[in-house]
């Protein structure tokens, strides 16, 4: 079945440890994008990719980086993990511009 | 700045209709979609309106005025299963999409 595949599915992490949160699409979409959502806000973006080999940086990308080195993948690296990433983090992906986006299900990450 | 303002929770019974305003204000306009989001699980693609009126999906259908900055959602014969968050996006000139935080919709028997 064609769609956004994220791993892990939830993860608890101590503070100061680095993550990779990974994504992979299979619909040969040229956009993706990572976001994490927090209770009584909005999904926020915080990288997002147009295309293989581009990256850009959203609304919250401090203390995250990506890198889209091919079509399908677009992991999401945080370096040094702190509490107030605790969240839940969604990649998405899109044909192009005006175009829906499609999620994935989802990593819960918890920071302690 | 930037702002989608939703209701925070709405409560309706099943087989009534409900509608679900969002007003936003945006820097520049690329269009405005709907998303629904179950508890726990992820946003899947409801609606797109980028041209003013109202655009008709079975029973569920968006109306937009960009004039007015303002969109709705109408949820016709709802059902148990249409419990969940909607959201409200709107792309700005950048074709970055920004979110409201959703709205909690609750169905009584």
């Amino acid at each position: 079945i064609a769609g956004i595949t994220q791993a892990p599915t939830s993860q608890i992490l101590a503070a100061g440890r680095r993550m990779t949160l990974r994504c992979t699409q299979d619909m040969r979409h040229n956009a993706m994008y990572w976001y994490r959502q927090d209770l009584g806000l909005g999904l926020r973006l915080i990288h997002y990719s147009n295309t293989a080999g581009t990256t850009g940086k959203g609304e919250v990308p401090d203390g995250y980086s990506v890198s889209r080195a091919n079509t399908d993948d677009f992991p999401l690296t945080l370096a040094s993990a702190v509490p107030s990433q605790t969240s839940v983090y969604f990649c998405a992906s899109s044909e192009g511009d005006n175009q829906p986006q499609h999620f994935g299900d989802g990593t819960r990450l918890s920071i302690l | 700045g930037q702002n989608i303002d939703q209701p925070t929770e709405m409560t309706a019974t099943e087989g009534a209709i409900v509608q679900i305003n969002c007003t936003y204000q945006t820097s520049g306009f690329n269009g405005l979609f709907w998303y629904q989001q179950h508890a726990g699980e992820a946003p899947t693609f409801l609606s797109y309106n980028v041209l003013d009126g109202l655009e008709e999906k079975g029973r569920f259908s968006s109306f937009l005025s960009r004039s007015k900055g303002y969109s709705y959602l109408l949820l016709k014969e709802l059902q148990m299963k249409d419990s969940a968050s909607y959201l409200c996006a709107v792309m700005d000139s950048n074709y970055q999409l920004i979110w409201g935080a959703g709205t909690k919709l609750i169905i009584k028997p």
